[in-house]
């Protein structure tokens, strides 16, 4: 696609619950990243993928968070027994390789209630 | 990508020049980002640095000191538009990803 598409835009949901977020990135990048920004801060990394393979989880807060990309193309992340702490901008960004930066979708605003 | 540090606000006048800070600590460094971020949207990259100097884009340039660990985003003609978070990110050797600061918030006042 021409941008990076980022769905839902809002999720509310009640404590407890599962939620996924899908990320459709620009056709042709290999690498996707999962980010979260929380308000007046900048975003923190969660999980870089190179084509299909999660290269680098370290970012994510705990194993209730997981994402896969199984055709090396859309991600979804994953997050069980959703926390208030969780409430978020969950923002995907693709990218042909890290030295010529990131498009980033327009974020999935997490709420949880 | 550590101990990325930003001013948290700031304000300038329509028509001004203003220049926005970064610093910086890292082991080893690829290169540094400025991305805009307007209120409930996503980040647009602005400018890309990875050699000591001045890069000029239009209104905007970015200057980077590697061995300062510095650098700044400068602003010019500034418009009501420009109001928005200015993000610095640091590309860290051996890293698989980008580093953001926390954004410094500016305000364009008429």
């Amino acid at each position: 696609g021409a941008g990076v598409s980022q769905t839902p835009s809002n999720k509310v949901t009640e404590k407890g619950k599962y939620v996924e977020l899908r990320c459709d990135p620009i056709s042709g990048h290999t690498a996707l990243y999962w980010y979260r920004q929380s308000l007046g801060q900048g975003p923190e990394f969660l999980i870089y993928f190179q084509g299909t393979g999660a290269a680098d989880d370290s970012g994510l807060p705990n194993d209730r968070f997981f994402a896969v990309r199984p055709e090396g193309s859309v991600s979804t992340l994953k997050i069980q027994r959703t926390e208030r702490g969780d409430s978020a901008v969950y923002l995907c960004a693709s990218s042909q390789g890290q030295s010529y930066g990131y498009t980033f979708g327009s974020g999935t605003r997490l709420t949880v209630v | 990508g550590q101990n990325i540090d930003q001013p948290t606000e700031m304000t300038a006048t329509e028509g001004a020049i203003v220049q926005i800070n970064c610093t910086y600590q890292t082991s080893g460094f690829n290169g540094l980002f400025w991305y805009q971020q307007h209120a409930g949207e996503a980040p647009t990259f602005l400018s890309y640095n990875v050699l000591d100097g001045l890069e000029e884009k239009g209104r905007f340039s970015s200057f980077l000191s590697r061995s300062k660990g510095y650098s700044y985003l400068l602003l010019k003609e500034l418009q009501m538009k420009d109001s928005a978070s200015y993000l610095c990110a640091v590309d860290e050797t051996g890293a698989n990803n980008l580093f953001f600061g926390t954004g410094t918030r500016l305000t364009v006042i008429p």
